[in-house]
């Protein structure tokens, strides 16, 4: 079955670490997203990638970091420097550089406590 | 920059009854746009697309949207709404052509009454 595999589905960690979250697609998609879900708030833009070994800043990127070393993988960190990092977390990718269509995971609820 | 605007954060409709879901857009071109619906802690479904040509999409699960360039709307509905459509529903727009990006509006959580 093709499609984008997030994990893992929740996540706990104290105050002051970071965590990584995956998000993993075997579409061969080239590009791919992380977006951040509050309630309320609806989507917003981390970091997205468009082709491997390059990504760019969201409209919320502060506190984040990802790589993209793999066409198939696109790792979120959350450092210790986002400061309300309890959020539902969501990755996607699309086909090509521009979004014609967009595939979502599962999604990642990360508690920091 | 491009921005989406739901107005209505909830809505309830009768099990039965007809549906719409408003969405508006800011954008100087027409951009492409989507519909998406998220069940409570799931991921995002897209419903539908727009990019050119027919105003009118048919989507699935019996959604479709209309395109008014006039109005920058693209305005989700159903005939009949099933218990099953409760959940929310975001609309999206992302530049046509070019590398992009989707931005989101803040969704419409439907409700769905007996």
């Amino acid at each position: 079955d093709g499609g984008i595999t997030q994990s893992p589905k929740y996540l706990f960690r104290k105050e002051g670490q970071n965590v990584t979250l995956s998000c993993e697609q075997n579409l061969n998609h080239d590009a791919m997203y992380w977006y951040r879900q509050d309630p309320g708030q609806g989507l917003r833009l981390i970091y997205y990638s468009q082709i491997v070994n390059d990504f760019q800043k969201g409209d919320i990127a502060e506190g984040y970091s990802v790589s993209r070393e793999k066409k198939e993988s696109f790792p979120l960190t959350v450092t210790s420097a986002q400061k309300n990092p309890t959020a539902f977390y969501l990755c996607a990718s699309s086909p090509h550089r521009d979004v014609t269509e967009a595939f979502f995971g599962q999604g990642t609820r990360l508690t920091v406590v | 920059a491009q921005s989406v605007t739901q107005p209505d954060i909830h809505i309830t409709v009768s099990e039965g009854a007809s549906l719409e879901l408003r969405c508006n857009y800011s954008y100087g071109a027409t951009p492409y746009l989507f519909w998406y619906v998220q069940s409570p802690g799931q991921g995002l479904q897209l419903l539908l697309k727009y990019f050119s040509g027919d105003t009118l999409v048919q989507g699935i699960k019996g959604f479709e949207a209309e395109f008014k360039r006039s109005q920058s709307s693209f305005n989700l509905r159903k005939p009949s709404v099933h218990w099953s459509d409760a959940a929310e529903y975001f609309c999206a727009v992302a530049p046509p052509k070019g590398y992009s990006t989707l931005t989101f509006g803040k969704g419409t959580m439907l409700l769905v009454s007996p």
